[in-house]
């Protein structure tokens, strides 16, 4: 069981839109930014979006992240087959002192 | 070209030690704080350590809090994880991530992420 809550898949047609949640609490979510990562199957995770919706140089902008509360999402546009990955959320938790994440998203391109 | 990689995974029976490595490259290793962070057969991501840029300060979870040691020698620009008591529950592979972002730590995200190291802990 993971301290932040994410549904274990999504999944939408080339070019629709998929958004992913993912919930927690006000010691971490709540009060605290959240990052994203995208994981290819037996790959390392790479940082998707950082500071809750900022996203690195070479990450398109078809990847957009957003926070309200202690919830956040990440929305996919345009969705490509190259988009078939986990995705996972993670924040600094104050009362467990220590990074979490949530369980993971796959997403799946039909 | 910034890049973490990490060595040192292996089979290991339950109650021995293991001891994980991970060499950075292409940037001031210095710098930087680094975590661990593991991820067991299709399971969730778990953070498991972190030490400051300067080695001042170490913080883990609770997991493996006693049981584990995070260090790091500038000298070698490696980062490393000493794993005592090793249980089943700690079969994954061990990833090295550079903590990146600014003054406020708890505001901070992981980048980038090593290829990872496989632990096994099994009689």
């Amino acid at each position: 069981q993971s301290v932040l809550t994410q549904p274990p898949s999504a999944s939408g047609t080339p070019g629709q839109r998929v958004t992913i949640s993912c919930s927690g609490s006000s010691s971490n979510i709540g009060s605290n930014t959240v990052n994203w990562y995208q994981q290819f199957p037996g790959t390392a995770p790479k940082l998707l979006i950082h500071s809750n919706n900022q996203r690195p140089s070479g990450v398109p902008d078809r990847f957009s992240g957003s926070k309200s509360g202690t919830s956040a999402s990440l929305a996919i546009s345009g969705l490509q087959s190259d988009d078939e990955a986990d995705y996972h959320c993670a924040a600094w938790d104050a009362s467990l002192n220590g990074w979490v994440f949530g369980g993971g998203t796959k997403v799946t391109v039909l | 070209q910034v890049q973490l990689v990490e060595s040192g995974g292996g089979v290991v029976q339950p109650g021995r030690s293991l001891r994980l490595s991970c060499e950075a490259s292409g940037f001031t290793f210095t710098g930087f704080g680094f975590h661990w962070v593991r991820q067991a057969p299709g399971k969730v991501m778990e953070w498991v350590a972190v030490i400051w840029y300067d080695g001042s300060k170490k913080y883990y979870a609770d997991s493996v809090r006693g049981r584990f040691t995070i260090s790091r020698d500038n000298s070698k620009n490696t980062v490393y994880l000493e794993m005592n008591t090793l249980t089943v529950e700690d079969t994954a592979v061990y990833y090295c991530a550079r903590d990146y972002g600014g003054i406020q730590w708890s505001q901070n995200w992981f980048d980038p992420w090593g290829q990872g190291t496989l632990v096994i802990v099994s009689s």
